[in-house]
């Protein structure tokens, strides 16, 4: 089956860095998308990963290994509107998300 | 300025009663697709289009219909064979091949049930 694996909640302190690690398994493999989303709005896109290797954006970074299935998302300089849901989406062969429960970040002063 | 527009934001219905949600882009994006999220859980696909009068079923769709008669139009009715509807409901589209074909989401519909 179609799985993707993340932690339920983390919490981190503002101007620290946080790792959000996600597994996945899929029929197929079009890549690894990061999605923000905060209470009560639509997720919003981060990053996107297809071959293995660190993507940088600013404060955010994603990592893919296909071979493992593994990907992480390291959010760095923490500030409080970082407080949301990070959600992890694998594509699969026919090109459908299949998505993660997401990962609470709690940021503290 | 283009985007995904949803309505109502916020719907209340009664047991037994139909409803349908809005789902509208001017992306000129050609698939669209239909979620539900749960409180503590993943997005989960209800529906989806690739292309104009063509639509498939996703994990969920028991209890649920669609129409997709123009590019711009993906409206989700809710029927009274859902068991359990009260749930965020949200609406994307994309353009396979685009760039990254990364989803853009609507706002949302919250939908509960009294």
């Amino acid at each position: 089956g179609q799985n993707i694996d993340q932690p339920t909640e983390m919490t981190a302190t503002e101007g620290a860095i946080v790792q959000i690690n996600c597994t996945y398994q899929t029929s197929g493999f079009n890549g690894l998308f990061w999605y923000q989303q905060h209470a009560g709005e639509a997720p919003t896109f981060l990053s996107y990963n297809v071959l293995d290797g660190l993507e940088e954006k600013g404060r955010f970074s994603s990592f893919l290994s296909r071979s493992k299935g593994y990907s992480y998302l390291l959010l760095k300089e923490l500030q409080m509107k970082d407080s949301a849901s990070y959600l992890c989406a694998a594509m699969d062969s026919n090109y459908q998300l299949i998505w993660g429960a997401g990962t609470k970040l709690i940021i503290k002063p | 300025d283009g985007g995904i527009t949803q309505s109502p934001k916020y719907l209340f219905r009664k047991e037994g009663q139909n409803v349908t949600l809005s789902c509208e882009q001017n992306l000129n994006h050609d698939a669209m697709y239909w979620y539900r999220q749960d409180p503590g859980q993943g997005l989960r696909l209800i529906y989806y289009s690739q292309i104009v009068n063509d639509f498939q079923k996703g994990d969920i769709a028991e209890g649920y219909s669609v129409s997709r008669e123009k590019k711009e139009s993906f409206p989700l009715t809710v029927t009274s064979a859902q068991k359990n509807p009260t749930a965020f409901y949200l609406c994307a589209s994309s353009t396979p091949g685009l760039d990254y074909n990364e989803q853009f989401f609507g706002p949302g519909t919250r939908l509960t049930v009294l």
